[in-house]
């Protein structure tokens, strides 16, 4: 069974343009969170999505958004880029049950000059 | 606020010895506690679990200890071996369909 995919694994981008990234969860999968992780503030949670439905919402600004698509692919778009965004950005998918365990991609390494 | 506090962000411990990482938590309504390993340029992985009906989990070398009177869970690895250096996060959740909360991680050493 393949795991979690996550594109691109680097990127760079100046300020103030966007960014992208996509997730591949585990086949069956149906929930897909996001996590940023920076050095010092551990993984702090973006949102989930379940079925196409953003389920759960952390404490970011609008700038960051995402969706979720019909094959449970996600995308996550960040607007307007800051120096602070630069961080690793994870994705993670479950089966979507309670208190269900987490299964991490290898991260989105997103540098912002 | 941080409602899941690992207040160690590293720890440095012999081969053979036991690594014991400490995680404390504010929010009572926690009841599945989890504790993740990660090691560079990887993505998290799953180490192991505990209800907050139990408060003792093994797996292997691996043993939770959950504490709720004092809010308070511990990781130990027995015996510590080079492998296991990583950086390790506790995470929480409560009942319902809830993001987990993680610590901020603690980075352990495994000295040969």
């Amino acid at each position: 069974k393949a795991g979690v995919t996550q594109t691109p694994r680097y990127l760079i981008k100046t300020r103030g343009q966007q960014v992208t990234l996509s997730c591949s969860p585990i086949s069956g999968h149906r929930s897909v969170s996001w996590y940023q992780q920076t050095p010092g503030q551990g993984l702090q949670f973006l949102f989930e999505y379940f079925s196409e439905t953003q389920r759960n919402k952390g404490n970011f600004p609008g700038r960051f958004s995402g969706r979720q698509f019909s094959n449970s692919r996600s995308e996550m778009n960040v607007s307007t880029l800051e120096l602070g965004d630069s961080a690793l950005y994870l994705c993670a998918s479950s089966a979507g049950q309670e208190s269900g365990e987490l299964f991490f991609g290898e991260g989105s390494r997103l540098t912002v000059l | 606020d941080q409602q899941v506090k690992q207040n160690s962000p590293s720890l440095s411990v012999q081969e053979g010895r036991i690594s014991i990482l400490n995680c404390d938590y504010t929010n009572s309504m926690f009841d599945y506690f989890l504790w993740y390993k990660k090691y560079p340029a990887e993505g998290p992985t799953f180490l192991i679990s505990i209800s907050s009906i139990k408060d003792k989990n093994e797996d292997g070398r691996f043993t939770v200890f959950l504490n709720k009177s004092a809010k308070h869970l511990s990781l130990h690895i027995v015996p510590s071996q080079p492998g296991d250096s990583a950086v390790y996060f506790c995470a929480a959740s409560v009942p319902g369909n809830t993001p987990l909360v993680f610590g901020k991680g603690t980075r352990l050493s495994v000295i040969a």
